[in-house]
């Protein structure tokens, strides 16, 4: 079945420094690969995300590059705030299915 | 984009006693709708897949006759956790696709259960 790793678990970093979360995956069908932020009890929130036909998006501050021959797939915050920190996740979904499935998390703390 | 409610926000219960969520999608109609259980400081685990008008699928290891979902309209499911023990306590969330398979999910705010 599908599998999504996610490193690291926990990234603590300093405002202004960039972070880098990385996830590999198995499913070779795989074509969606979304990115969520999730503050601590509230629900998690679609921040970017890419698809199979695109190596590269960026929104800002934010950037996410998929690997499709190595099945990895890349988060990359800039110039990182305090309100940056949370715990993000990644997830893919196959073609066809509603159901995406999601790394282990990973939890950012940027320190002003 | 689309939005999903999820009532109550919080419940605090017997251990024993029932208790029943609820997930709206509010501008939308879905056809399938998603439980989550989320431990602390862990990741979002399936619970099963809610379909309107026919039987939910539950994921392996999820007892079904603990968690009775029931997908009564397009808009509206709703998770019922019986004879609840503390190990029950958790964050509970539902989703709801807008589209096609392959398309965004849309969480509901959670619910965060305690058992007492």
């Amino acid at each position: 079945g599908e599998n999504v790793e996610q490193h690291p678990s926990t990234l603590s970093v300093q405002e202004g420094d960039s972070a880098v979360i990385k996830c590999t995956y198995s499913d070779s069908a795989s074509n969606y690969f979304p990115w969520y932020k999730q503050e601590l009890g509230k629900r998690p929130q679609l921040i970017i995300d890419i698809r199979s036909n695109v190596g590269e998006k960026k929104d800002q501050r934010i950037a996410v590059t998929l690997n499709k021959t190595a099945k990895h797939f890349s988060l990359h915050i800039t110039e990182t705030q305090p309100e940056d920190s949370a715990v993000y996740f990644c997830a893919q979904k196959s073609g066809g299915s509603y159901i995406p499935t999601f790394g282990r998390g990973t939890s950012l703390i940027v320190h002003p | 984009g689309a939005v999903v409610s999820q009532h109550p926000s919080w419940v605090i219960c017997k251990s024993g006693t029932s208790v029943k969520i609820e997930c709206r999608s509010l501008d939308f109609q879905a056809t399938t709708m998603f439980w989550y259980r989320q431990f602390p400081k862990q990741s979002l685990m399936l619970m099963a897949t809610s379909n309107e008008g026919s039987k939910a699928t539950y994921e392996q290891g999820v007892e079904k006759d603990k968690f009775l979902i029931n997908h009564a309209s397009l808009t509206l499911s709703t998770l019922t956790v019986t004879s609840a023990h503390p190990e029950d306590s958790s964050f509970y969330i539902c989703s709801a696709g807008a589209g096609g398979p392959g398309n965004e999910q849309f969480f509901g705010p959670g619910t965060r259960l305690t058992v007492l």
